[in-house]
């Protein structure tokens, strides 16, 4: 079965400071994709980043950056230059490819952006 | 791209009555799913369609949850004989056919309240 475990209920860091956001999963296919995606205050779930298993190199996306160590796995968020507008949950996801189609999310993490 | 929208995006119901959501994916997507959240949690999947078909349903889903895809465009979730323990924001998502990179987008969500 799938599961996504996110660690931290919460995060804080300060402007301009980088934080890594912690995930592991668990899977027993080959093949899977995870996702990263922010809920602000406000509620949209809003994509940020994907790594997809067979990837060889760490995905990257602006000031997004997926730490991706596949004999752990974990899939790590790393955002570098912390802003007060990414004060808001994440949550971590996966897809199993060949299983299923659905995602599945872990329970996320809240962060806390300060001046 | 407007976007994937829902509608109501409130709706307080009391226990025992029947209460429908709609959803409108983005055009061109032929993947959508309706996932609940409740609070302090990660989105919990519920069902999803390719086209009109529906390909999973949650084992958590009760008989009392329906959902349609009736011509493959929009949506609707239908709740029978609501409980208070369905209180909670429903989520709908779309996305192109499932490769395993292809996010999903969400909707606003629909927060539904029952007294």
């Amino acid at each position: 079965a799938q599961k996504i475990t996110q660690t931290q209920p919460g995060m804080f860091v300060q402007e301009k400071e980088a934080v890594t956001l912690d995930c592991t999963y668990d899977t027993s296919d080959q093949s899977y994709g995870l996702f990263w995606y922010k809920q602000p205050s406000s509620g949209e779930m809003i994509f940020l980043i994907y790594q997809g298993s067979y990837d060889e190199q760490n995905a990257t996306e602006g000031r997004y950056s997926l730490n991706f160590q596949k004999a752990r796995k974990s899939a790590n968020l790393v955002i570098s230059a912390s802003q007060l507008g990414d004060s808001a949950m994440y949550f971590c996801a996966m897809r199993e490819v060949y299983n299923t189609d659905k995602l599945i999310f872990g329970t996320g993490t809240r962060l806390q952006v300060f001046p | 791209d407007t976007g994937v929208s829902q509608d109501p995006r409130h709706k307080i119901t009391k226990r025992g009555q029947n209460v429908t959501f709609r959803c409108d994916p983005i055009s061109e997507h032929n993947r959508l799913y309706w996932y609940r959240q409740t609070l302090g949690q990660g989105p919990e999947f519920l069902t999803y369609f390719q086209n009109e078909a529906q390909l999973e349903k949650s084992r958590l889903l009760s008989d009392r949850f329906s959902a349609e895809r009736p011509k493959g465009s929009f949506s609707t979730l239908e709740i029978q004989r609501t409980e208070q323990g369905d209180s909670a924001m429903y989520l709908c998502a779309s996305s192109y056919t499932g490769t395993e990179n292809s996010p999903l987008h969400f909707g606003n969500g629909t927060r539904l309240t029952v007294t």
